[in-house]
């Protein structure tokens, strides 16, 4: 079945800098990669997302970039700040299939 | 983006008694909605998918008696969690999918933290 490995687990940066999160999937038939933030205690909330015709695209501080030969999408955010301090998720999905298959999780604490 | 409501927020409940946690869309149609079950510190796992109008498809390894799972219409989904044991205490998530664009989006409930004495 589809898998989605999410690498680093936690990960720690300075004001400022920037973060990268990476996920790799298995099933080449996915063709949508959403990532999802989820404060303590929150519900997990829709920040970008990819579909597979297309190799990148951003939103302000945040952008997601696709490699479909490698299986692989990464969530970029620069210039991080303090309430950026989150759980970050991937997940891949099909059209059709509807089941989201998510990643570990990588707990992103920001340090003023 | 929707918005999905599930209530309660948090529940306390002895143990052998029944929970039912509300999932609802409040201004779109879920013909789909998801119910995940999170771990502390861990990712959310997929418990089942609940249609309108037909059975849920659990995920393997779910007791299908144990979590009992209606959607009766398509702004709501119901899941009971029956004779509850303090093992089933855990932080439970619903989502409804909205097909926007050609991308099955899912968008989540806040959640109902469920603590079993």
């Amino acid at each position: 079945g589809e898998n989605v490995e999410q690498h680093p687990s936690t990960l720690s940066v300075q004001e400022g800098d920037s973060a990268v999160i990476k996920c790799t999937y298995s099933d080449s038939a996915s063709n949508y990669f959403p990532w999802y933030k989820q404060e303590l205690g929150k519900r997990p909330q829709l920040i970008i997302d990819i579909r597979s015709n297309v190799g990148e695209k951003k939103d302000q501080r945040i952008a997601v970039t696709l490699n479909k030969t490698a299986k692989h999408f990464s969530l970029h955010i620069t210039e991080t700040q303090p309430e950026d301090s989150a759980v970050y998720f991937c997940a891949a999905t099909y059209t059709g299939g509807g089941k989201l298959i998510f990643g570990q999780g990588t707990e992103l604490s920001v340090k003023p | 983006g929707a918005v999905v409501s599930q209530h309660p927020s948090w529940v306390i409940c002895k143990s052998g008694t029944s929970v039912k946690i509300e999932c609802r869309s409040l201004d779109f149609q879920a013909t789909t909605m998801f119910w995940y079950r999170q771990f502390p510190k861990q990712s959310l796992m997929l418990m089942a998918t609940s249609n309108e109008g037909s059975k849920a498809t659990y995920e393997q390894g779910v007791e299908k008696d144990k979590f009992l799972i209606n959607h009766a219409s398509l702004t709501l989904s119901t899941l009971t969690v029956t004779s509850a044991h303090p093992e089933d205490s855990s932080f439970y998530i619903c989502s409804a999918r909205v097909v926007e664009e050609a991308k099955n989006i899912q968008y989540f409930g806040a959640g109902t933290r469920l603590s079993v004495l």
